[in-house]
């Protein structure tokens, strides 16, 4: 069965600076992978995807995530934190099935 | 506007009564899923539709039934809710299911609470 995990419940960030939020996955096959942001009060808006090719993906708002197949892991990231990023993020994974598992979220704070 | 649409965004019901939630969206995407979403659990997947008339169990289906009789809808309906229901509900839906690479839009939510 596909799983993921979002180690850290919260990150904590000051502006300005860059952030990381991991997540590491298991799945039978070639994964898909996903990862989507909750602002508050409010449904999930996409972020970015990875398929296939190279393992540094851009997506919106000036996100990106590395792919590394031999750490089964895909870390959101950005080179410059700002305070709307504060929110709630959560990775996803979909394999050969037609579901798709999310990891529990990892709350992003970014500070003034 | 491409949206996914959930009515309604609130409820509080009691034990035992029957509830529809609706969910319906105009993008023409062929699968569509719900979810809920606990704290500390992140989001599960409920029941997911390939398409019209095809349904299936998601990872905690117990408790709820779902149909797709047309392309835009996809109710979600606890015939006797129960408290350990009570959750933040999300529909959402994609352009393909068959393609696992399709990102899901999600609708708004809807906050259900049963006592």
């Amino acid at each position: 069965a596909q799983s993921v995990a979002q180690p850290e419940d919260q990150v904590n960030v000051a502006e300005g600076n860059p952030l990381t939020v991991k997540c590491t996955y298991s799945v039978s096959g070639n994964p898909y992978l996903f990862w989507y942001v909750q602002y508050p009060n409010r449904g999930l808006q996409f972020l970015l995807k990875y398929i296939t090719g190279d393992n540094l993906v851009k997506g919106s708002y000036g996100f990106e995530a590395e792919f590394n197949k031999s750490q089964t892991s895909f870390h959101l990231k950005k080179p410059s934190a700002l305070v709307s990023d504060s929110a709630l993020y959560f990775c996803a994974v979909r394999d050969i099935s037609s579901t798709l598992t999310f990891g529990k979220g990892t709350m992003l704070l970014v500070s003034p | 506007e491409a949206q996914v649409t959930q009515n309604p965004r609130y409820l509080i019901t009691v034990t035992g009564k029957k509830l529809t939630v609706t969910c319906s969206q105009n993008m023409n995407h062929e699968y569509m899923s719900w979810y809920r979403q606990d704290p500390g659990l992140g989001l599960r997947q409920i029941y997911y539709s390939m398409n019209v008339e095809v349904t299936d169990k998601g990872d905690v289906p117990e408790g709820y039934k779902v149909s797709r009789k047309e392309k835009r809808n996809f109710p979600l309906i606890l015939e006797s809710p129960s408290p350990n229901q009570t959750s933040l509900y999300f529909c959402a839906s994609s352009l393909s299911g068959g393609d696992r690479w399709s990102e899901q839009y999600f609708g708004p939510g809807t906050r259900l609470t049963v006592t």
